[in-house]
């Protein structure tokens, strides 16, 4: 039981390039979330999903895009790279909303430059 | 609206002391309250969680917490720290009126535990 998977674990990107966060869950939950970790910033909403093929935007989502083909599989994507994108990128899943726990992936360490 | 504030940015603790990272939150209802920890270059690992119930609340590696609705507080507590309790610390909040709502996360703490 692997929990929740982040792949790559570190990028840099040029200004302008897109790439793809992958996220991935073993437990079967249906909500996966995204967020984003800057210093001294706690953790930000990205956009965040009840299930496969329903998704939603969370407190920060513009430059970004998600979608959720699978309820294992929430992939981030980044278009048109940006410096003020530059952060760690946390994914994370729960069984349900209230009071469920949310389990989270490693990270991503993203640098745009 | 819901808010979370922890109002230490760090805190240092000698070993074998008790170590107490303080939380307060705002809520129109009544709140779900989580810690989290994070250890350098690694996810969030939950700790413990209030839902209802007992007001104190044990979780992992020795830690609890105790819910004090008057005062709006979730401080996190550790009788006797260790040198390896030296990570990040996040408390986080959803109203439990508004179950739609996201999880709210504090700034962080920083615990520095020394020999």
């Amino acid at each position: 039981n692997a929990g929740v998977t982040q792949t790559p674990k570190f990028r840099i990107l040029k200004i302008g390039q897109s790439m793809t966060l992958q996220c991935t869950q073993d437990m079967n939950h249906n909500y996966m979330y995204w967020y984003r970790q800057d210093p001294g910033m706690g953790l930000k909403l990205i956009y965040y999903s009840v299930g496969a093929g329903i998704t939603d935007k969370g407190e920060v989502p513009n430059g970004y895009n998600v979608s959720r083909s699978t309820t294992e599989d929430f992939p981030l994507r980044l278009e048109l790279a940006a410096p003020s994108q530059t952060s760690v990128y946390f994914c994370a899943s729960s069984a349900g909303l209230a009071g469920e726990t949310q389990y989270f992936g490693p990270g991503t360490r993203l640098l745009v430059l | 609206a819901q808010s979370v504030a922890q109002p230490e940015d760090q805190v240092n603790v000698a070993e074998g002391n008790p170590l107490t990272v303080k939380c307060t939150y705002s809520v129109s209802g009544n709140p779900y309250l989580f810690w989290y920890v994070q250890y350098p270059n690694r996810g969030l690992q939950f700790l413990l969680k209030y839902i209802t119930g007992d007001n104190l609340v044990k979780g992992s590696y020795g830690f609890e917490a105790e819910f004090n609705k008057s005062q709006t507080s979730f401080h996190l507590k550790k009788p006797s720290a260790l040198v390896s309790d030296s990570a990040l610390y996040f408390c986080a909040v959803r109203d439990m009126d508004n179950s739609w709502g996201k999880l709210q996360f504090g700034a962080g703490t920083q615990v520095v535990v020394t020999p």
